[in-house]
């Protein structure tokens, strides 16, 4: 079984600018959560998905915001990139969201 | 609250055991989970326990909950180098969908 999937695994922007990650769950898992690290905060919840609906948001600026398709594929938005963006995104897939959460390898955004 | 806290350090001798700490502050937590990082990577589920359990052995690893004092540990028996790595431990709640409590990470040395 395929492992979770995340792209792009790099990216470099500038302030102000906004991005978009994308995020491919094993199959079957309807859940979809996404988290950032950085090493100041540690790992911090941003939102999950399950069957295209946002059921847990954290507590991020509304500059952050996602989506999960009908495939379950879910993507994360960013915009107007500021410094403090920098980070590891990881986004972790479970077959419904409370029991195990595996993750991807995670995408690592550079806001310069 | 939602808060868990883990030492940030452990250096030990290859082929010892390694015991990582845990506390949690919330006892209506269902799952506790242990993930290990490596460098540049994702997170890599290791082990779990469900809240209602006293132990889990998984292989080398075990899990200890004592829920009277909300301890967890992981005990990793003959520790090898390929064990050095960031451990971090995390808790789910029922009823807040996909939405993991992080601890900081203890980061384990493992010496030859």
């Amino acid at each position: 079984k395929a492992g979770v999937t995340q792209t792009p695994r790099y990216l470099i922007k500038t302030r102000g600018q906004q991005v978009t990650l994308s995020c491919s769950p094993i199959s079957g898992h309807r859940s979809v959560s996404w988290y950032q690290q950085t090493p100041g905060q540690g790992l911090q919840f941003l939102f999950e998905y399950f069957s295209e609906t946002q059921r847990n948001k954290g507590n991020f600026p509304g500059r952050f915001s996602g989506r999960q398709f009908s495939n379950s594929r879910s993507e994360m938005n960013v915009s107007t990139l500021e410094l403090g963006d920098s980070a590891l995104y990881l986004c972790a897939s479970s077959f419904r969201g409370d029991n195990e959460q595996f993750f991807g390898p995670g995408t690592r955004l550079t806001v310069l | 609250g939602e808060d868990v806290e883990q030492s940030l350090f452990l250096s030990v001798r290859e082929g010892d055991s390694s015991v990582i700490n845990c506390t949690y502050t919330d006892s209506s937590s269902t799952y506790l989970y242990w993930y290990k990082q490596e460098p540049g990577a994702g997170l890599q589920l290791l082990t779990y326990i469900f809240s209602n359990m006293d132990m889990k052995q998984d292989q080398r690893l075990t899990v200890l909950l004592n829920k009277k004092d909300k301890h967890l540990s992981l005990r990793i028996a003959d520790t090898q180098t390929g064990d050095s790595a960031i451990y971090f431990c995390a808790e789910i709640f029922y009823n807040q969908g996909g939405k993991l409590i992080f601890g900081q990470g203890t980061e384990l040395s493992v010496k030859p």
